[in-house]
């Protein structure tokens, strides 16, 4: 069981917005700004979207953000495309002597 | 272009052991923090180790704690994970990756893996 709960799917057809929720404690989401998400294409390494809650990297498209309330990180796809079909992970930093953790993971599919 | 490459992976029988190791090129290595994550057949990502700059702070999960150990060299641009003791559980592509560059607690380059099979 991971430290950190997303849900296992999600779906959206082109042209719409979907959310994916990524729910810790507050010890690790909740007390920290140190929440980054993940987009990993099948048999790809995973892809920095999104670091330090709502920050995006250079390259990453606009159409992806961030943010969190209490224990819960969300990241929000707008104008979903066909390419956004992949899974999706968040990573949070925690005050423990394993410092780093991740969600299960999320399956997006763009119908 | 700044690249990771992973290599060392392979067939090994439980209870044996596995060195890998991941070179670096493109930006500094002596300045940046270093993890390996793994990721086990069709399951999700899962953080193993971290070690930083001067390799004075290293953590471990705790499923490989005791098992495990995470160097490198600056030198030679090189990461390195001594795995001990494997079991069946620790089959999985194994990613180096290194702390971000402006959100330090994320990962911001990965390299493509190497996998690492468990069984008799």
């Amino acid at each position: 069981q991971s430290a950190l709960t997303q849900p296992a799917s999600v779906s959206g057809s082109p042209g719409q917005s979907i959310t994916i929720s990524c729910t810790g404690t507050s010890s690790d989401v909740g007390g920290y700004n140190y929440v980054s998400w993940y987009q990993q294409h099948p048999g790809k390494a995973p892809k920095l979207m999104i670091y330090d809650v709502s920050n995006r990297p250079s390259g990453v498209s606009n159409r992806f953000s961030g943010s969190k309330s209490g224990n819960t990180a969300s990241l929000t796809i707008s104008g979903l495309q066909a390419e956004d079909e992949s899974d999706y992970y968040c990573s949070s930093y925690r005050d423990s002597s394993t410092p780093w953790v991740f969600g299960g993971g999320t399956k997006l599919t763009v119908l | 272009e700044v690249q990771l490459v992973e290599s060392g992976g392979g067939l090994v029988q439980p209870g044996g052991s596995l060195r890998l190791s991941c070179v670096a090129s493109g930006f500094t290595f002596s300045n940046y923090n270093m993890h390996w994550v793994r990721q086990a057949p069709g399951k999700g990502l899962d953080w193993v180790s971290y070690i930083n700059s001067r390799s004075s702070t290293i953590y471990y999960a705790d499923s490989v704690k005791g098992r495990f150990t995470i160097s490198r060299d600056n030198a030679q641009n090189s990461l390195f994970l001594q795995m001990n003791s494997l079991r069946a559980e620790d089959t999985a592509v194994y990613y180096c990756a290194r702390r971000g560059d402006i959100g330090w607690y994320a990962f911001d380059i990965w390299g493509q893996g190497t996998m690492v099979t468990v069984s008799s």
